[in-house]
């Protein structure tokens, strides 16, 4: 099947610094997804991506679809603790919603 | 609104018993489906659901059943617990956005709070 190769794997970083996880694929997708998982917790839709090229912005988050389709990145400004939790991308080609996830980049931030 | 629900959040089965996880959701969602995690490995589909009465298989639905008896209503079965069912399981609901022409787009996937399952 499809697979989303996401990267890092983990990231530890200090409160206030910038952190960039990025997911690629050897297929293309119409629709990319990133979501937060906090512990214990279900997944969070944080930023829904439609268009090749697309950038968009929630907050201290910003996401690009790539332009050919089989790439995608989010960035977080400006850490806080709060961000801690693992991020899944998502890629979706096709009728029926069906999803295809990368593993998850777990984010830990040191006060 | 509940949003999704789902019973029980943990579980700890021998091999060889069954059991039954229910997922509820309260937005009159069409789109059902149900997702084991693992360490490292996302998400992955188990079995879905595009209406009451219908199911479909994802993409790792061995050793699983599920029923949609209800619209509201998602249950995934095991009928004989392996150790390697021991996950965390995830439950999400969505819906179809329709115009004069048809379906033209989804509404993204709410997802329940998990259900952690062990097998010994």
């Amino acid at each position: 099947g499809q697979q989303l190769n996401q990267s890092p794997q983990s990231m530890f970083i200090q409160e206030g610094e910038d952190v960039s996880m990025n997911c690629t694929s050897s297929s293309i997708f119409n629709t990319w997804l990133w979501y937060k998982q906090d512990p214990g917790e279900g997944p969070v839709l944080l930023i829904a991506l439609y268009k090749a090229g697309e950038l968009t912005s929630n907050g201290r988050l910003t996401a690009q679809f790539g332009i050919t389709r089989k790439d995608s990145f989010l960035n977080i400004s400006a850490s806080i603790p709060s961000d801690v939790g693992i991020y899944f991308c998502a890629g979706r080609l096709g009728a029926g919603n069906m999803l295809t996830f990368g593993g998850g980049t777990r984010l830990m931030v040191k006060p | 609104n509940a949003g999704v629900t789902q019973t029980p959040k943990f579980r700890v089965l021998k091999t060889g018993q069954s059991m039954t996880l229910l997922c509820a959701q309260d937005m009159n969602h069409e789109y059902m489906y149900w997702y084991r995690q693992d360490p490292g490995m996302g998400l992955r589909l188990i079995h879905y659901s595009v209406g009451e009465g219908t199911t479909a298989k994802g993409e790792v639905p061995d050793g699983y059943n599920v029923s949609r008896l209800k619209k509201q209503n998602f249950l995934l079965g095991l009928e004989s617990a392996a150790p390697s069912q021991t996950s965390v399981y995830f439950c999400a609901s969505s819906y179809e956005i329709t115009g004069l022409a048809g379906i033209w787009g989804y509404n993204e996937q709410f997802f329940g709070p998990g259900t952690r399952l062990t097998v010994l």
